[in-house]
């Protein structure tokens, strides 16, 4: 059982450059979301989404775009990359019932120069 | 404001050295209180859910316990192993998915 699965691990990017970066979960979860963690902050969320096709902005979506088109899948696309988007993401997902907290990925360590 | 701090930022114990990790919260109706452990590089591992005062749940070294304005995780003979981030978050009114999460506490355990 894999649970949440991140792509790629690492990311250089120029300022003004483009790309997806990748999340799968085989847990049939229904809710998934995407979060940021900059150093001496808490996790922020960017986006998430309650099923295929719904999607919904979080605290910081400014210059993120996300889509569901599997209840798998659910890639975040930067685009026109700048410094300011220097962080980890960190995919998760869950089940409805809180109790059971988020599964998340291992994260994509990406940095903007 | 909604405010979730945890306190000490960073702990070193000996192994075998029992403390506490502390994280308080300023909420507007708590429903939730999430405890995560995180490894270097690894994505948050969770840990418990508390959703009221005076709760509390165990897991194998690691006890949380909730009140009305604060969290405790307790551990308990710690090892090395034990070694790792510790983040708490609380989801809040305001939107299903309104988490808080707090800035963690490192912890390093020596053998």
């Amino acid at each position: 059982n894999a649970g949440v699965t991140q792509t790629p691990k690492f990311r250089i990017l120029k300022i003004g450059q483009s790309m997806t970066l990748q999340c799968t979960q085989d847990m049939n979860h229904n809710y998934m979301y995407w979060y940021r963690q900059d150093p001496g902050m808490g996790l922020k969320l960017i986006y998430y989404s309650v099923g295929a096709g719904i999607t919904d902005k979080g605290e910081v979506p400014n210059g993120y775009n996300v889509s569901r088109s599997t209840t798998e899948d659910f890639p975040l696309r930067l685009e026109l990359a700048a410094p300011s988007q220097t962080s980890v993401y960190f995919c998760a997902s869950s089940t409805r019932d809180r109790t059971y907290g988020y599964t998340f990925g291992s994260g994509t360590r990406l940095t903007v120069v | 404001e909604d405010q979730v701090t945890q306190s000490p930022e960073a702990l070193r114990l000996q192994e075998g050295e029992s403390s506490s990790l502390n994280c308080s919260y300023t909420v507007s109706g708590l429903r939730g209180l999430f405890w995560y452990r995180q490894d270097p590089g690894k994505g948050p591992e969770f840990l418990f859910t508390l959703y009221s005062a005076g709760e509390e749940k165990e897991k194998e070294r690691l006890k949380a316990t909730l009140t009305k304005k604060e969290s405790f995780l307790h551990i308990t003979a710690p090892k090395p192993e034990d070694s790792a981030t510790y983040l708490c978050a609380v989801q809040v009114p305001g939107g299903t998915y309104k988490y808080i999460f707090g800035t963690g506490t490192r912890l390093k355990v020596l053998a």
